[in-house]
């Protein structure tokens, strides 16, 4: 099975700060890497899909990079609504899938 | 618009059944999987399982092999996730949501509310 690990597990930051949060996989998801936003008692969000691809309607504050075993999402300038928890998931397996265990992005 | 809507909050005994389901509406439910997605209390999200809505096809993570069945009922555009043998580990919020290819990649665009499953003696 392919492994996701996260890095920070937790983050706090300020509103318009730039945060990167890391994703490393067990081995190679080519560009098989989507990125989720969680919001407490809520479910999951798609933001980013195919490691760099932004889901339409998301803000443009959002990017992803990387390929192969190593990706990062950034946040460009932090706003009071993106305080949540991110999890980044792999879908080169499929249809067998893997999340991270998460970070949780707080306010400082 | 596209939407899953899931079955209400269950609390079963350990060593019960629970069979949650999913009711999607707004798109045509054979073209897309649903796949299972759990959530402990405070804890990370838990990839559970997979079905084709156009052929019944599943897979399962290993961890819940042999307790889960996963179905769909094509004519009311309804999955179903039954998980057998409860034990308390098995609190958690349950979610389905819509398997969707952009392009080769899959993601999970649409997501139900979720289900309250608390198992308790």
């Amino acid at each position: 099975d392919i492994q996701m690990t996260q890095s920070p597990s937790s983050l706090s930051a300020s509103v318009g700060d730039r945060v990167t949060i890391t994703c490393r996989a067990s081995q190679s998801v080519t560009f098989y890497l989507n990125w989720y936003q969680q919001k407490p008692g809520k479910a999951p969000k798609l933001l980013i899909y195919a490691a760099s691809s932004l889901q339409s309607g998301v803000p443009s504050r959002f990017s992803g990079s990387g390929s192969g075993t190593d990706f990062t999402l950034t946040i460009s300038s932090l706003q009071p609504e993106d305080f949540a928890t991110y999890y980044c998931q792999q879908s080169y397996s499929t249809p067998m899938y893997t999340f991270g265990q998460g970070t949780k992005l707080e306010i400082k | 618009q596209v939407q899953l809507v899931q079955s209400g909050a269950e609390v079963k005994k350990p060593g019960a059944s629970v069979k949650v389901s999913c009711k999607a509406s707004g798109y045509t439910f054979t073209t897309y999987g649903i796949t299972w997605v759990r959530q402990a209390p405070g804890q990370g999200l838990e990839w559970m399982g997979w079905i084709s809505a156009y052929n019944g096809d599943t897979k399962y993570t290993q961890k819940v092999q042999g307790r889960v069945t996963m179905t769909t009922d094509t004519s009311t555009s309804t999955a179903y996730m039954e998980l057998r043998s409860l034990r308390s580990d098995d609190t958690a919020v349950y979610y389905c949501a819509r398997v969707y290819l952009v392009g080769v990649f899959p993601t999970f665009d649409i997501w139900g509310q979720g289900t309250m499953v608390t198992i308790s003696s």
